[in-house]
């Protein structure tokens, strides 16, 4: 059964202070590992897709990374606009069954 | 290009009723994804369509249906409703083909209160 864990399950971070957020997947042959960002209330908000490991990808503050097990989002000197719950999910086929972890909730202190 | 929109937005119903929830997907998409969302966790896949198909189905019982229409825009249908229907219930719609069917943008979601 794929299966998606993210942690932590939230974090605190000063304005400026950089860290990384893991998503670790367990999943038979992988097509993609997708990031979201959730704010409350509302849908997730797409973020990066990643299809093979080594494969990165950048916006802003944001950097998602890849291996065959793992992914890190890291993010480069937070503001309080990057506070929110990010999703990780992946998928082994053609877009169906998008399996997302519990997300990480952050929070970013002024 | 309009993003994917969602009704209602909320919804209160009680236990055993029936309920019916829409999704316009964005333009240019043809394949639309229901999902639900308890409190405090991730999204769980419900099911897709593609092209007026059902096109994946995940772990949740026949009393969960949907329908997709000619124009895109799709219906989740929820009968018997039970306590635990309680959830944000978001749409996504993709492009359809090759990779960038994997890209999903959800709407604002339908939260549904069931008493």
């Amino acid at each position: 059964e794929d299966q998606v864990t993210q942690s932590p399950e939230a974090l605190r971070l000063q304005e400026g202070e950089s860290s990384s957020l893991n998503c670790s997947y367990t999943v038979s042959g992988l097509r993609g590992l997708f990031w979201y960002r959730q704010d409350p209330g509302k849908g997730p908000e797409f973020l990066f897709t990643l299809y093979s490991a080594g494969e990165e990808k950048e916006k802003e503050r944001l950097k998602a990374t890849l291996t065959k097990k793992e992914s890190f989002l890291h993010i480069t000197a937070p503001k309080p606009e990057d506070s929110a719950t990010y999703l990780c999910a992946v998928t082994r086929n053609y877009g169906q069954n998008f399996v997302f972890g519990p997300g990480t909730r952050l929070s970013v202190l002024p | 290009e309009t993003g994917v929109t969602q009704s209602p937005t909320h919804l209160i119903k009680t236990r055993g009723q029936q309920v019916t929830l829409r999704c316009s997907s964005q333009s240019g998409h043809n394949t639309v994804s229901w999902y639900q969302q308890a409190l405090g966790q991730g999204p769980q896949f419900i099911f897709q369509y593609y092209r007026e198909e059902e096109n994946g189905r995940g772990n949740f019982p026949p009393r969960f249906s949907g329908l997709q229409f000619p124009n895109y825009s799709s219906e989740l249908n929820v009968n018997a409703l039970e306590l635990d229907d309680s959830a944000l219930y978001l749409c996504a719609s993709s492009r359809g083909g090759g990779r960038d069917q994997e890209t999903q943008y959800f709407g604002p979601g339908t939260r549904l209160l069931v008493l």
